[in-house]
């Protein structure tokens, strides 16, 4: 059974620090791993999706790199936002169409 | 990417009654998808919506329980019935794109009291 894990579970950093966040995951039979942002309340908006064939995926300030063999996937951050604030999420896609998301990452960045 | 919305967007429901939430994409999709999100935890899939037939359930999760229509490529509902304070959670329409991007609704906050 898969299993996601994300580290920190929450962070705090002041505006303009460029930050990592980490997922990792038990399975290293996957699909896909994306990653989405949640604003409170709402829905997930899909950031990146890296295929089991790619290495990185780059959009704007973001970048997700993967490592199948380890079990491992970064999203990185740069110079860091005001709205960046959100919970982000990495879900790892496998067999039977089924998605397992990790338990989060809350991010708070600071004026 | 396809836009999708669900209604209600949040709702407040007394214990015993049943509650539909509809999903409508904008545009057909063969893989639609309804997730949980209980308070403080991550999303759990509860079933894949299959267009004209019955969803197919993951393990915990019954037709009894959470009887799901599909009846085109476009539309989807969920019933959460008999509701219990412990079906309080987030309940999330998702379809997938092409090449397996999945994107999610809005969301439906239920509050059972």
């Amino acid at each position: 059974k898969q299993e996601v894990t994300q580290i920190p579970a929450a962070l705090s950093v002041p505006e303009g620090e460029n930050l990592v966040l980490n997922c990792s995951f038990t399975d290293s039979a996957i699909y896909n791993l994306q990653w989405f942002r949640q604003d409170p309340g709402k829905g997930l908006t899909s950031l990146l999706l890296i295929q089991s064939s790619q290495r990185e995926q780059t959009s704007g300030r973001l970048n997700a790199s993967l490592d199948k063999s380890s079990g491992r996937s970064t999203l990185y951050i740069a110079a860091s936002q005001p709205g960046d604030s959100a919970t982000y999420l990495c879900a790892v896609g496998g067999g039977g169409n089924k998605l397992t998301f990790g338990t989060g990452t809350q991010l708070k960045v600071e004026l | 990417s396809a836009v999708i919305s669900q209604k209600p967007s949040r709702d407040i429901c007394q214990r015993g009654t049943s509650l539909t939430i509809q999903c409508q994409v904008d545009s057909q999709v063969t893989m639609m998808f309804w997730y949980r999100q209980q308070p403080g935890q991550s999303l759990t899939l509860i079933a894949t919506a299959n267009q004209g037939s019955e969803a197919t359930y993951e393990s915990g999760f019954v037709i009894d329980k959470f009887p799901i229509s599909r009846p085109n490529l476009t539309f989807s509902t969920l019933t959460v019935s008999n509701m219990s304070p412990e079906d309080s959670s987030i309940y999330l329409c998702s379809v997938r794109d092409s090449p397996y991007e999945q994107y999610f609704g809005p969301g439906t906050r239920l509050t059972v009291t």
